[in-house]
């Protein structure tokens, strides 16, 4: 079935300093969404992307699709405490039905 | 944010014990989901459902099952509670659109002594 890979599983970053997560699949997609999970919360809808290329921001987050549409990127500016938690991505499965949600990033923001 | 309610909202069982977890949703979503996660780690899907009288089994293999008798609730049943169920179960409903957002209930902390 659909596999979706996330790298880095872990990262830890000085408060201040930049974040990036990158969503890798073997194959092309549709569409990809992006999802944070708050320590001890749910996952929470953060943007879906669409086109080949796309770039989308919100506030210091960028959300990137990558030209073949097989790869994304999250990158946060300057990480705050806030920013803590798991970030997912997610892609439809083969019949375009239920999403797979990749294993996931999980970001700590010292002080 | 959302209108998906699971209850209850932390759960300690003993061994062989039967549980349901009520997952319920006002949205009038067709598709629902169940979900179990253990802390901050990857979501593993354990049911899902197209609409009424719709089931099916997730990736993962699970001891539970569900039912979809109406719209608005997609109850998740263990027969017998093992420690190994120790989990956090999250419930999610999306439109049918294929672009749509799917929704994260609150989930439900289960610990089975």
């Amino acid at each position: 079935g659909q596999q979706v890979m996330q790298i880095p599983q872990y990262q830890h970053v000085q408060e201040g300093e930049d974040f990036t997560t990158y969503c890798n699949s073997s194959t092309t997609l549709s569409n990809i969404q992006w999802y944070k999970q708050r320590p001890g919360g749910h996952p929470v809808f953060l943007i879906q992307l669409v086109k080949s290329g796309e770039v989308k921001k919100q506030k210091r987050l960028t959300f990137q699709f990558g030209e073949a549409k097989k790869n994304s990127s999250l990158h946060i500016t300057a990480t705050q405490t806030t920013d803590v938690g798991t970030y997912f991505c997610a892609v439809l499965d083969n019949y375009g039905q239920n999403f797979v949600f990749g294993p996931g990033t999980r970001l700590s923001v010292l002080p | 944010e959302a209108d998906i309610y699971q209850t209850p909202r932390y759960l300690v069982i003993g061994t062989g014990k039967k549980i349901t977890l009520e997952c319920s949703q006002t949205m009038g979503h067709d598709k629902m989901y169940w979900y179990q996660q253990d802390p901050g780690m990857e979501l593993h899907l354990i049911h899902y459902s197209y609409g009424v009288n719709s089931t099916e089994k997730g990736d993962l293999s699970s001891e539970s099952t569900v039912s979809r008798i109406r719209t608005e609730h997609f109850p998740l049943t263990l027969e017998s509670a093992r420690p190994s169920h120790t989990s956090q179960y999250l419930c999610a409903t999306r439109p049918s659109g294929l672009t749509d957002t799917q929704y994260f209930g609150p989930g439900t902390r289960l610990t089975v002594l």
